[in-house]
């Protein structure tokens, strides 16, 4: 049973460039949360979705950032015009349906943004 | 607002002793749920263990076990016979409001083991 898979692991763009993300999470798993870690800091929450639909996304910067994630394949998390500031880890993590008790987060292994 | 306190940056412990990491936690929720990550250099957040605010005992994982103190609000990572690769980077964080995973992270303590 794969884990939560992210892609690219790294990623190097220039400033102007846009940036996505991609997260396909368990199986079975129909939750999807991306996370963002600056550099010497904690993971931030960035967004909620379930398939097609976004439930929370208090922690979105109000531009630039969007998140989708479809009916059919993975979730994308899409920076344009990246600036140096965007420079960060970006995890996904993913949950089953009704998971609001013990440990029903799983993350992925991170993207790490490098804007040059 | 809800918050996670790790107020220890850095620690350091011998190879083989317990080291104790201190997490506090400020909410007004009934329902909430604590959680140990570790972050190895290369990067990954590994899921150490998790404490239910209704738990009555104590989580434990092998080498770990959570110090919760309800009353005080606090929720300490103990390790114990520390090995080497236990040096990272551990992080607290918090379930809240909402019944979904939105969860609050602390800022972090780097542990360095020393043999």
């Amino acid at each position: 049973n794969a884990g939560v898979m992210q892609n690219p692991r790294h990623l190097v763009r220039r400033r102007g460039q846009e940036a996505r993300l991609r997260c396909s999470p368990m199986k079975g798993h129909s939750h999807v949360y991306w996370y963002r870690q600056l550099p010497e800091e904690g993971l931030k929450f960035m967004v909620y979705l379930q398939k097609e639909n976004i439930i929370d996304e208090s922690g979105m910067p109000k531009e630039r950032f969007s998140a989708e994630f479809p009916k059919e394949g993975p979730s994308i998390l899409r920076i344009q015009q990246v600036v140096r500031g965007d420079s960060a880890a970006y995890f996904c993590a993913s949950s089953p349906p009704g998971s609001n008790s013990g440990n029903t987060i799983y993350f992925g292994e991170g993207s790490w943004l490098t804007v040059v | 607002a809800q918050k996670i306190t790790q107020t220890q940056p850095g620690m350091f412990v011998q190879e083989k002793e317990a080291v104790t990491l201190d997490c506090t936690y400020d909410t007004s929720d009934q329902s909430y749920g604590l959680f140990w990550y570790k972050q190895p250099s290369s990067g990954e957040m590994i899921f150490l263990i998790y404490q239910g605010s209704y738990d009555e005992q104590n989580a434990t994982e092998g080498r770990y076990s959570l110090n919760f103190q309800k009353a005080r609000k606090s929720a300490n990572l103990v390790i114990s016979a520390s090995q080497l690769g236990d040096s990272a980077m551990y992080f607290c964080a918090m379930r809240g409001r909402g019944g979904y995973n939105k969860l609050i992270f602390g800022a972090g303590t780097r542990l360095a083991v020393h043999p």
